[in-house]
């Protein structure tokens, strides 16, 4: 079983609201990833870490910023949520840089009404 | 650049009949290819990968996936299908060192596995 973990598991807000999706590893991985999970099953990578101050815009354009202070923390931050980022948010961590497979966690499922 | 494509949104299978889900992959050096499976409300979980060496690699669950080089192909596949495998699939890509890319996983559109009784 993976020991990585976000919260909130299910978050509907209103527009212009700042939200922070948690995520948390506890197996030391120094690389972190934020993929965005479209209703139609895609996942698109918008961030990613590979340690501490270290991050990375990725594939998919985003609103959201990301900070990376401590090696098992990776939150993601909407200043001002909007319907369009109604979606799920899945982070990930991983050992290796290019062998290691990722470690998913459950996902954090945004609704912004 | 990378990409990974998975033709079928959808495989059906009756219970205990062999399955295939299937992928295809490009990428500028030599990949290294992962499969995951995702069920529903749960994030993504690493089922098998390629890497190097044997190219039938056996996985979780009784899954196993053959690389093709030649077809640039990583076919799932599982020989006698559980109604409970019933979930969706990723294929995924990652350049190895020295490409230009710089080791992002890059995952298909997924496809979705439904097992029959």
């Amino acid at each position: 079983e993976a020991d990585i973990y976000q919260t909130p598991r299910y978050l509907v807000i209103g527009t212009g609201k700042k939200i922070t999706l948690e995520c948390s590893q506890t197996m030391g991985h120094d690389k972190m990833y934020w993929y965005q999970q479209d209703p139609g099953m895609e996942l698109h990578l918008i961030h990613y870490s590979y340690g501490v101050n270290s991050t990375e815009k990725g594939d998919l354009s985003s609103e959201s910023t990301v900070s990376r202070i401590r090696t098992e923390h990776f939150p993601l931050t909407l200043e001002s949520a909007r319907p369009s980022h109604t979606s799920q948010y899945l982070c990930a961590s991983s050992e290796g840089p290019y062998t290691g497979e990722l470690f998913f966690g459950e996902g954090s499922r945004l609704t912004v009404l | 650049a990378q990409s990974v494509a998975q033709p079928e949104d959808q495989v059906n299978v009756a219970e205990g009949n062999p399955l295939t889900v299937k992928c295809t992959y490009s990428v500028s050096g030599n990949p290294y290819l992962f499969w995951y499976v995702q069920y529903p409300n749960r994030g993504l979980q690493f089922l098998l990968k390629y890497i190097t060496g044997d190219n039938l690699v056996k996985g979780s669950y009784g899954f196993e996936a053959e690389f093709n080089k030649s077809q640039t192909s990583f076919h799932l596949k599982k020989p006698s299908a559980l109604v409970s495998d019933s979930a969706l699939y990723f294929c995924a890509v990652r350049d190895t060192p020295g490409s230009s890319n710089t080791g992002k996983l890059i995952f298909g559109q997924g496809t979705t596995l439904q097992v029959k009784p």
